[in-house]
């Protein structure tokens, strides 16, 4: 069965540092995503991506974070100048449409220190 | 806007007994999807069910089954004769789609804590 994959798996940054998380979405996918789940909270919508684009972000998503597909595989959030409120876990997802349901990849723990 | 509640912030059960995790959503439109996921202790979301708002009968999958209610929005989750291997953190989600709107992304429940005893 398809796959989202996402790398890596766990990151330690330093505050004020900039981060790059990657992911690879379904290749047949149209609509790309990201969420953030703080250690023990609920799982947070950050970002959808739609047609080369952002179509939505949440009042999370300012300006620190960006989004990009540069090559028409890769799926990438960066994250400018790291917090140490930044420290979650953050999952990428990827769906052909809501009918068909979402793709989550494994997540990755990023840890700000 | 939409938003889902579930109520139930840990549940601990015996194993082999039944325990159902509540579920209620709001939202504005008349077409939506609800889903279930499994967060085991390693992390990663397991999806479990997907049911859009036409479709209102309920399912079985082994000892899971759904019950969805419009009437009273809410999609509850059953597990029967629960097992060890059921202890995980369980998240109702909502997808509404809004047509166009290119986005579809899915609100999620705050989640409820599963522990079952051996």
């Amino acid at each position: 069965e398809p796959e989202v994959t996402q790398t890596p798996s766990h990151q330690v940054t330093q505050m004020g540092q900039e981060v790059i998380l990657r992911c690879v979405p379904i290749s047949n996918h149209l609509y790309f995503y990201w969420y953030r789940q703080i250690l023990g909270q609920k799982v947070e919508f950050l970002v959808s991506f739609y047609n080369n684009e952002i179509s939505e972000k949440s009042e999370i998503f300012d300006d620190q974070f960006s989004v990009e597909r540069p090559d028409g595989s890769n799926f990438t959030l960066k994250i400018r100048s790291t917090k140490l409120e930044d420290s979650a876990m953050y999952f990428c997802a990827s769906s052909a449409g809501p009918y068909y349901g979402y793709t989550f990849g494994s997540g990755t723990r990023l840890t700000v220190v | 806007a939409q938003k889902v509640t579930q109520a139930q912030t840990e549940i601990s059960v015996v194993e082999k007994e039944d325990v159902t995790l509540d579920c209620v959503y709001e939202t504005r439109d008349t077409t939506y999807y609800l889903f279930w996921y499994k967060q085991p202790p390693s992390g990663e979301l397991v999806f479990l069910i997907r049911r859009n708002s036409f479709d209102e009968q309920n399912e079985i999958s082994g000892r899971y089954s759904w019950n969805f209610q419009k009437s009273t929005s809410s999609f509850n989750f059953t597990i029967t004769a629960s097992q060890v291997v059921d202890s995980a953190v369980y998240f109702c989600a909502l997808s509404e789609a809004r047509s166009g709107a290119g986005s579809y992304q899915l609100t999620f429940g705050k989640g409820t804590k599963l522990s079952v005893i051996p």
